[in-house]
């Protein structure tokens, strides 16, 4: 089934520790995404890619960095977590039919102790 | 400005219809959508709208959009439990961006 996919659901870890967060799809989408969601709800896009290659910072400045050298991969790594890092990060994915609407994944809840 | 605003909570009784609005600020956008985010999950394209139409209808989900006041609502018809949940609207722009909503959390109560 397509679909997408983000690992670990939950991650608690240290400061200063790197960490990388995984997403893949299976539905052949070019364009990928990574929000950061605050316990407030609000969504803050803060990586994007186009396709293989190509990587964009979003909205929200962020000490995350982000690779696509295959289609279905998007990680997001943190070379050295701190506390502030604390949030749910989003992935998610869209192609290039209409309605464009976004595919995401379950997400994965960061803490920084 | 690309501001997507909503209201931050509504709650509803069982059975009743719940009414979810959101306002935006550019009237470039193409697509408008709502997406359902459950507890512990990403979120889910409930349903979307053209921006050339006034009103989309799809079983319980009623999507009217109001482009002179940059409006649009999502009403749920007969509200259940499941319901409970984040909405977000968001909208497309013609140079693909998506902006999404702050979010409004229905509780509905049995």
């Amino acid at each position: 089934e397509a679909d997408i996919y983000q690992t670990p659901r939950y991650l608690v870890i240290g400061t200063g520790k790197k960490i990388t967060l995984e997403c893949s799809q299976t539905m052949g989408h070019d364009k990928m995404y990574w929000y950061q969601q605050d316990p407030g709800m609000e969504l803050h896009l803060i990586h994007y890619s186009y396709g293989v290659n190509s990587t964009e910072k979003g909205d929200l400045s962020s000490e995350s960095t982000v690779s696509r050298i295959r289609t279905e991969h998007f990680p997001l790594t943190l070379e050295s977590a701190r506390p502030s890092h604390t949030s749910q990060y989003l992935c998610a994915s869209s192609n290039d039919r209409a309605p464009y609407g976004y595919t995401f994944g379950s997400g994965t809840r960061l803490t920084v102790v | 400005g690309e501001d997507v605003e909503q209201s931050l909570f509504l709650s509803v009784r069982e059975g009743d219809s719940s009414v979810i609005n959101c306002t935006y600020t550019d009237s470039s956008s193409t697509y408008l959508y709502w997406y359902k985010q459950e507890p512990g999950a990403g979120l889910q394209l409930l349903t979307y709208i053209f921006s050339n139409m006034d009103m989309k209808q799809d079983q319980r989900l009623t999507v009217l959009l109001n482009k002179k006041d940059k409006h649009l609502s999502l009403r749920i018809a007969d509200t259940q439990t499941g319901d409970s949940a984040i909405y977000f609207c968001a909208e497309r722009l013609p140079y693909q961006k998506v902006t999404f909503g702050t979010g409004t959390k229905l509780q509905v109560i049995p």
